[in-house]
């Protein structure tokens, strides 16, 4: 049974450039949520989907947005990158309102440049 | 929102010693409590839980106590092996929700 699949796993991209990460979920899992681990840190809550909407937004600018298809895989778009948006993108997928289910991918690192 | 605490920030024990690593929460809506173990470059790993309505929980050498009243859990690993070295995270979420709020680690290093 595969986990949760992240692409891609390393990428660097230019101050203001805009970034699509992408994430599969467990198999099973409806609701995936991203979280950035800045280095150094506990991963912090940008938002959560589930049936193809945002149902949480923590405190991220709405540079930051996303999308869950209908197969229940995700997106995470940052656009106007910023130094400070150098991170490790952790998506994880769980079933709906269980967090007892969550189960994090490997993340993929952006750096900024 | 929640707000989770949670220290020390860097533990370093001998092989065979015990560890403790404390946090706290503010959101006294919050009902479930996992612990993480991040090494270097992996995804975050659950270790082991706890829900608000159990006070203690243990896992062979790992276990998890929850005082509600002080919003206080601690992770205990006892019998300490060099393969316990690693970022360990505390986290916390609210009844009805599947989001997590961190703390911001505690990185073990075990000398053998």
């Amino acid at each position: 049974d595969a986990g949760v699949t992240q692409s891609p796993t390393h990428l660097i991209k230019t101050r203001g450039q805009q970034v699509t990460l992408r994430c599969s979920p467990k198999s099973g899992h409806d609701t995936v949520s991203w979280y950035q681990q800045a280095l150094g840190q506990g991963p912090q809550f940008i938002f959560q989907y589930y049936e193809e909407e945002e149902r949480q937004r923590g405190n991220f600018p709405d540079r930051f947005s996303g999308h869950q298809f209908p197969n229940y895989s995700s997106e995470l778009n940052v656009n106007a990158l910023l130094l400070g948006d150098s991170a490790l993108y952790l998506c994880a997928s769980s079933l709906d309102r269980s967090p007892s289910t969550i189960y994090f991918g490997e993340g993929s690192w952006l750096t900024v440049v | 929102g929640e707000n989770v605490e949670q220290h020390p920030s860097t533990l370093s024990v001998q092989e065979g010693d015990s560890a403790v690593i404390k946090c706290t929460y503010s959101d006294s809506a919050s009902n479930y409590f996992p612990w993480y173990k991040q090494e270097l470059g992996k995804r975050p790993q659950l270790i082991i839980d706890i829900r608000s309505n159990v006070g203690e929980k243990k896992d062979q050498r790992i276990a998890v106590t929850l005082n509600k009243t002080a919003k206080h859990f601690s992770l205990h690993i006892t019998e300490t092996q060099p393969e316990d070295s690693a970022v360990y995270f505390c986290a916390a979420s609210r009844s009805g929700y599947s989001t997590l709020t961190f703390g911001k680690g505690t990185m073990l290093l075990v000398s053998p």
